[in-house]
């Protein structure tokens, strides 16, 4: 069965940094892209970017370039979404996704709180 | 920037069928391609619905169904259920710079 699995929720204040991860199974993870996706307090889908795990080949959004990093460690079947710098505007549920057929397979997502 | 235009809101009556549209508002008419169709309950992760080429994923009925002219694609929901309430979110891969996006999501009211 493919699962993807988030870490848990965080509450963070500005101007720190935070690292949260989606780990694959029951597949190849190695094989698929892996998308992050932003969902601000009652608004839409936002896509942020997306990674191969196979060879770390990263695109991002206009939107998220420079404001994100993603990263993955196929070894251990990871995907990561980095902040260096959190604001208060990044408050929000983030998902990550794979993409198979469509985005397939989501995770279960990840609350994120920036406050002070 | 490239976008996907859907309506904030639509609503029908049990066994009625429904249609919401993703209209691409990019200058470049056409680009996008690979829509695919999420619906997303209250609370939960969106749900694959439909992906390239109007097909649906194991599991999904076959009420669901999708559509696309010129440039704009069209999820059709014929039977609606009280269960399908939900919002939808179409999606598409923008070639120009190797990216997706989505539409800003129609929240579906089930009478």
């Amino acid at each position: 069965e493919v699962q993807l699995v988030q870490s848990g929720a965080e509450v963070k204040k500005p101007g720190e940094s935070l690292i949260i991860s989606c780990k694959g199974s029951g597949y190849t993870f190695s094989n698929y892209w892996i998308g992050w996706v932003r969902q601000l307090p009652g608004k839409g889908l936002e896509w942020m970017g997306i990674i191969y795990p196979g060879d770390s080949d990263t695109r991002y959004s206009p939107s998220f370039q420079g404001q994100v990093t993603i990263s993955a460690d196929k070894s251990i079947s990871t995907a990561y979404l980095k902040w260096s710098n959190l604001k208060a505007s990044d408050t929000a549920i983030y998902y990550c996704a794979r993409r198979g057929s469509g985005f397939d397979f989501w995770g279960q997502g990840t609350l994120v709180t920036v406050s002070s | 920037q490239s976008a996907l235009t859907q309506p904030a809101s639509v609503s029908g009556s049990p066994g009625q069928s429904i249609t919401i549209s993703c209209t691409e508002t990019s200058s470049d008419v056409g680009s996008y391609n690979l829509v695919s169709w999420y619906q997303q309950l209250p609370g939960k992760a969106p749900k694959l619905m439909i992906y390239e080429g109007s097909k649906r994923p194991s599991g999904v009925s076959n009420r669901f169904s999708d559509s696309k002219s010129g440039s704009t694609a069209s999820l059709t929901i014929s039977g609606l259920q009280a269960e399908d309430a939900a919002a939808y979110y179409c999606c598409s891969f923008a070639p120009a710079d190797s990216t997706w996006v989505f539409g800003g999501g129609t929240k579906l009211t089930v009478l």
